[in-house]
């Protein structure tokens, strides 16, 4: 059975540090997101990513985040300098139609010191 | 704008015994609502979805929710719990506008031998 997928499992970075999360979304799917979950908190929309472009972004998501579909099967969330508070676990989802439902990843749980 | 609420963020059951996760959403206009399970270290798995079809939904593992527009509510039930049902449960509803979920806190269900 086709699994979005995600690496790496955990990643540790240092405040100020760029990371760069990876996911492999189904491979005929053509919407892409990132949630994220705060540890205790609700599962946060982040960005929805649709033919090459962004096509909705939350608050959350601001300069310091960026999406990218590097080929044609990465997608890719990059956080350009950490702070404490992004320290989150990060979801990646696809789904092949807009508004059906989507398909996650395990996460990345980030620890940022 | 959409919302869910799940009451009790931790539930314990007997095993054999009725499991119910409760859910409320707020919108303006019929919602897209979903279940969605996590196992340990694994990703956000499709329960089951309510798209405005029949109220009594039908899921995987012997899950079932009602839609009842009266109450804004969306419970998940399960006649009788199994150990394998151990889990967090998120239920989630579509933006009207848009693609992304809003996301409930989680209910943390326990099955008791």
């Amino acid at each position: 059975e086709p699994e979005v997928t995600q690496t790496p499992s955990h990643q540790v970075t240092q405040m100020g540090q760029e990371v760069i999360l990876r996911c492999v979304p189904i491979s005929n799917h053509l919407y892409f997101y990132w949630y994220r979950q705060i540890l205790g908190q609700k599962v946060e929309f982040l960005v929805s990513f649709y033919n090459n472009e962004i096509s909705e972004k939350s608050e959350i998501f601001d300069d310091q985040f960026s999406v990218e579909r590097p080929d044609g099967s990465n997608f890719t969330l990059k956080i350009r300098s950490t702070k404490l508070e992004d320290s989150a676990m990060y979801f990646c989802a696809s789904s092949d139609q807009l508004g059906d439902e989507q398909f996650f990843g395990p996460g990345t749980r980030l620890t940022v010191l | 704008a959409q919302s869910v609420t799940q009451l009790g963020s931790h539930v314990s059951v007997s095993e054999g015994a009725l499991v119910l996760l409760r859910c409320n959403y707020s919108s303006s206009v019929p919602p897209y609502l979903f279940w969605y399970v996590q196992y340990p270290n694994q990703g956000l798995q499709l329960l089951l979805k309510y798209t405005s079809a029949a109220t009594l939904v039908k899921g995987i593992n012997g899950f079932e929710a009602e839609f009842k527009k009266s109450e804004t509510s969306f419970h998940l039930t399960k006649p009788s719990a199994h150990m394998s049902d151990a889990a967090e449960y998120f239920c989630a509803v579509r933006a009207n506008t848009g693609n992304q979920f809003y996301f409930g806190t989680g209910t943390s269900l326990t099955v008791i031998p």
